[in-house]
């Protein structure tokens, strides 16, 4: 049982440059999520999805998409990336958000990405 | 609007020793806490969450959290700590099933 898998590792972009962060799960979660993490200031939302067809903006938004592309997976793309943008980036999912009961996330193993 | 405070950055201890990792919590209506833990290079991982019921709440590996409603406070705890806990604790909270908001986190360091 993998959990959560993220894709790539590790990644060096010039300034301008676009990619896109790879999330899959295998828990048959419904809401997924993108956090970066920075020195100093925890983890910040990037965005979620509450389920499968739906995306909303979390806590830092600015200079990124997100894709529910399935159930299963969730892309985080830069179009433009810029130096602020260098960060620790974790997916994470959970069975569901905004329902009933604590809502438990299970993280990835993260993306370290450099933007020069 | 939800909050959490960890007031402590870096936290040492001595092996076997107590240990006590601070948060404290700010949100409306009845809080869902959470402890989670970050070792070197890897994700975060669940340890333990308060919902109702008993103010001390038991989890992995040995820890456990005191919830003081008073003092809005969730406080992280170990009765002997050993070097292989030295991580990152990070503390979150949210109102019923919602996203939890996640403390700036505090490195615990145990020595040898």
């Amino acid at each position: 049982n993998a959990g959560v898998t993220q894709t790539p590792k590790f990644q060096v972009l010039k300034t301008g440059q676009s990619m896109t962060l790879q999330c899959a799960q295998d828990m048959n979660h419904n809401s997924m999520y993108w956090y970066r993490q920075d020195p100093g200031m925890g983890l910040r939302l990037i965005y979620y999805s509450a389920s499968e067809g739906t995306t909303d903006k979390g806590e830092v938004p600015n200079g990124y998409n997100v894709s529910r592309l399935n159930k299963r997976e969730f892309s985080l793309r830069l179009e433009s990336a810029a130096p602020s943008q260098t960060s620790v980036y974790f997916c994470a999912s959970s069975p569901n958000q905004g329902t009933k009961g604590a809502n438990v996330l299970t993280f990835g193993a993260g993306s370290r990405l450099t933007v020069l | 609007a939800q909050s959490v405070a960890q007031p402590e950055d870096q936290v040492n201890v001595a092996e076997g020793n107590p240990l006590t990792v601070k948060c404290t919590y700010s949100v409306s209506g009845n809080p869902y806490l959470f402890w989670y833990v970050q070792y070197p290079n890897r994700g975060l991982q669940f340890l333990l969450k308060y919902i109702t019921g008993d103010n001390l709440v038991k989890g992995s590996y040995g820890f456990e959290a005191e919830f003081n409603k008073s003092q809005t406070s969730f406080h992280l705890k170990k009765p002997s700590a050993l070097v292989s806990d030295s991580a990152l604790y990070f503390c979150a909270v949210g109102p019923r099933g919602y996203i939890p908001t996640f403390g700036r986190g505090t490195s615990l360091i145990v020595h040898p």
